[in-house]
């Protein structure tokens, strides 16, 4: 178990639709860091979190936003939903200070989102 | 930007084996890590290794960051091996920090 919590783990829903995936971090850990996987491909970042601010940013579309809360944890929210969107997104989380690298990625299990 | 490279892209090979996987980079990186993800989607976490060796059972890693590579040794595979491994490290030169080799697909064969 890496400490990472990702709710829900499948998501189902239509074209034109919004949903919010949500992360819990490792405790301790200040960082959160977005990804996207679809079917078969390797993994694309988002966005990154540190201690509540938007710390860097990925190949995120503006369809796609994203928050950290003041208790860390982080929300991914997809509007206007395509099909292209159907993919897995993992949320990691590490022990970084925000502006060095050096704390390992430990990541969710992912929430599978298929839209239809 | 950065190159990364992992090769080779695809193994399959017999339970029992051995194998060595290699991620290449193109500048100087840090912290790299070696995830396996498994055929049910799940990342996990193998090593975390800006330098040097590591050993955890049958798997060991060494990234020799001077010559820009690192290595993941697998030894007596299992069928439970099978998945992708991804390399990944955080560089400055990359405004998403920290990047993901494009993997390498093992399958082990029973």
């Amino acid at each position: 178990d890496s400490g990472v919590t990702q709710t829900p783990k499948h998501l189902i829903t239509a074209t034109g639709q919004r949903v919010t995936l949500r992360c819990s971090p490792r405790s301790g850990d200040l960082s959160v860091y977005w990804y996207q996987q679809s079917l078969d491909q390797g993994l694309q970042f988002l966005i990154q979190y540190y201690n509540g601010e938007e710390r860097a940013k990925g190949n995120i579309l503006e369809r796609f936003s994203a928050q950290q809360f003041p208790d860390l944890h982080s929300e991914l929210n997809l509007s206007s939903l395509e099909l292209g969107d159907s993919a897995l997104y993992f949320c990691a989380s590490s022990a970084t200070t925000g502006q060095s690298y050096n704390s390992p990625l430990h990541f969710g299990n992912g929430t599978r989102l298929t839209v239809t | 930007g950065i190159q990364v490279e992992q090769s080779p892209p695809d193994l399959i090979l017999q339970e029992g084996a051995n194998s060595t996987l290699r991620c290449n980079f193109s500048d100087s990186v840090n912290n790299l890590q070696w995830f396996h993800q498994n055929p049910w989607g799940q990342l996990i976490n193998l090593f975390y290794i800006p330098s040097g060796t590591k050993q955890n059972g049958r798997l060991s890693a060494t990234t020799v960051a001077t010559e820009r590579y690192s290595l993941l040794y697998i030894s007596s595979s299992q069928t439970t091996d099978s998945g992708v491994y991804f390399c990944a490290f955080w560089t400055w030169s990359s405004a998403s920090k920290i990047i993901f080799g494009s993997g390498t697909r093992l399958s082990i064969r029973p």
